[in-house]
């Protein structure tokens, strides 16, 4: 199985901010690299697939950047809703594998 | 409207069955595949299994391999997940999700459900 490994597990910013987020894989899987949003009691909404392609309807303040086995997720200017989990997922090899998910947290 | 809605999440005790259901109004059921994906309480996400839209390729995850079956109508648009010889550690929300193709390969899941929760517990 590919391990997915997510830094950081949590992080306070304030509006504005800048953040990013990383992911990193147990081994390469070239661009198969998905980015999930998650808030609290829904369901996940896919945000970036192919490591870099934003997903229809999302906003452009999203974006994703790597390949081979470092992956990021960069939020150019953090906005209110935007506070969530966010999972990168890897869909090179079954068993599909998350990482372990990441924290976005008011300061 | 895309949308899909899952049901059959329950209690059940550590051995027993339960059949969940995802039914999938609004759009082309049968042209696409289908994945379980599941969260225990305060955890992750853990990808459960996925099926072709024609329903003859199917993946397990190892944890649910023997107990689990996937399976789908797309004459009735719908979903299912069998689970039987269920354990305490398969207490979890349950989610659906569509699969959708980019590019010929890239694979991701574009659309959920809002999830059922199953709890197994004596």
């Amino acid at each position: 199985d590919i391990q997915m490994t997510q830094s950081p597990s949590s992080l306070s910013a304030s509006v504005g901010d800048r953040v990013t987020i990383t992911c990193r894989a147990g081994q390469t899987i070239r661009i198969y690299l998905n980015w999930y949003q998650q808030k609290a009691g829904k369901a996940p909404q896919l945000l970036i697939y192919a490591a870099s392609s934003l997903q229809s309807g999302v906003p452009s303040r999203f974006s994703g950047s790597g390949s081979g086995t470092d992956f990021t997720l960069t939020i150019s200017s953090l906005q209110p809703e935007d506070f969530a989990t966010y999972y990168c997922q890897q869909s090179y090899s079954i068993p599909w594998t998350f990482g372990q998910g990441t924290k976005v947290e008011i300061k | 409207q895309v949308q899909l809605v899952e049901s059959g999440g329950n209690l059940v005790k550590p051995g027993g069955s339960l059949r969940l259901s995802c039914a999938a109004p609004g759009f082309p059921f049968s042209d696409y595949y289908m994945s379980w994906i599941r969260q225990a309480p305060g955890k992750g996400l853990e990808w459960v299994s996925y099926i072709s839209n024609s329903g003859n390729t199917i993946y397990y995850a190892d944890s649910v391999r023997g107990r689990f079956t996937i399976s789908r109508d797309n004459g009735e648009n719908s979903l299912y997940l069998q689970m039987n010889s269920l354990r305490a550690e398969d207490t979890a929300v349950y989610y659906c999700a569509r699969v959708d193709v980019y590019s010929r390969y890239y694979y991701g899941m574009d659309v959920w459900g809002q999830g059922t929760t199953v709890t197994v517990s004596s």
